[in-house]
């Protein structure tokens, strides 16, 4: 299962609204939920979108996640310097459970 | 608030056997359908490996799954992870979660494997 595409970097200016995007297929984005992850170097993932577009508790609602076919993507809204960090979008690949990752995007407030 | 910790040894063998466990704390391991490992190789992205329900169903990363062992310790409140004849390739930070929503919600820190002679 080859993991999901992602473009490597992407900047914006703070204040700006940036997008990822997070490629798969029919067998995994196409038919399956999504999640989003940032990651700070040296630090374990924290989760920011569950379920396509759904926002744990504490995460701020500048974070929001779409879908539509086998893209996904994840929009940061005011970009602020704290949002500099990696992410990374994830998706099950079908039957048995087997999941898998993007790429990752590294995040750059310029 | 739920806080999962890794353990283990530090440095493996080539050929040899990694072994980690991960420790639940502040919450019941019972409470929760699915726990996951992830590893990250050093520069590299994140990889899922596996993981174990309640009832002691697993799935496995095809790529591992000949090698991967994942088990449930209801009692002790902790799950463990045991891959087979390692090699270099297998160094990673391994990081341990709970599993919600087609999701990982809580992360432990992670910690970094070595295998090496």
């Amino acid at each position: 299962q080859s993991a999901l595409t992602q473009p490597a970097s992407v900047s914006g200016s703070p204040g700006q609204s940036i997008t990822i995007s997070c490629t798969g297929t029919s067998s995994d984005i196409g038919s399956n939920l999504v999640s989003w992850y940032q990651q700070y170097p040296g630090k374990a993932p924290k989760l920011l979108i569950y379920d396509d577009s759904w926002r744990p508790s504490g995460v701020s609602n500048r974070f929001s996640g779409s879908k539509s076919g086998n893209t996904a993507s994840l929009t940061i809204s005011g970009l602020q310097a704290e949002d500099e960090a990696e992410y990374y979008c994830c998706s099950s690949a079908g039957r048995p459970t087997n999941y898998v990752f993007g790429t990752g995007t590294v995040v750059t407030a310029l | 608030q739920v806080q999962l910790q890794e353990s283990g040894p530090r440095l493996v063998k080539p050929s040899g056997t990694l072994s980690l466990t991960c420790a639940v704390s502040g919450y019941s391991i019972s409470s929760n359908e699915w726990w996951s490992w992830v590893r990250q190789s050093p520069g590299k992205g994140l990889e899922w490996i596996g993981e174990i329900s309640l009832t002691g169903t697993t799935n496995y990363n095809p790529s591992l799954s000949s090698r991967l062992s994942i088990s449930l310790d209801k009692p002790n409140n902790q799950f463990s992870l045991r891959l087979h004849s390692v090699t270099a390739a297998d160094s990673a930070v391994y990081y341990c979660a709970r599993e919600s929503h087609s999701s990982t919600d809580f992360w432990g820190q992670g910690t970094l494997v070595t295998v090496s002679s």
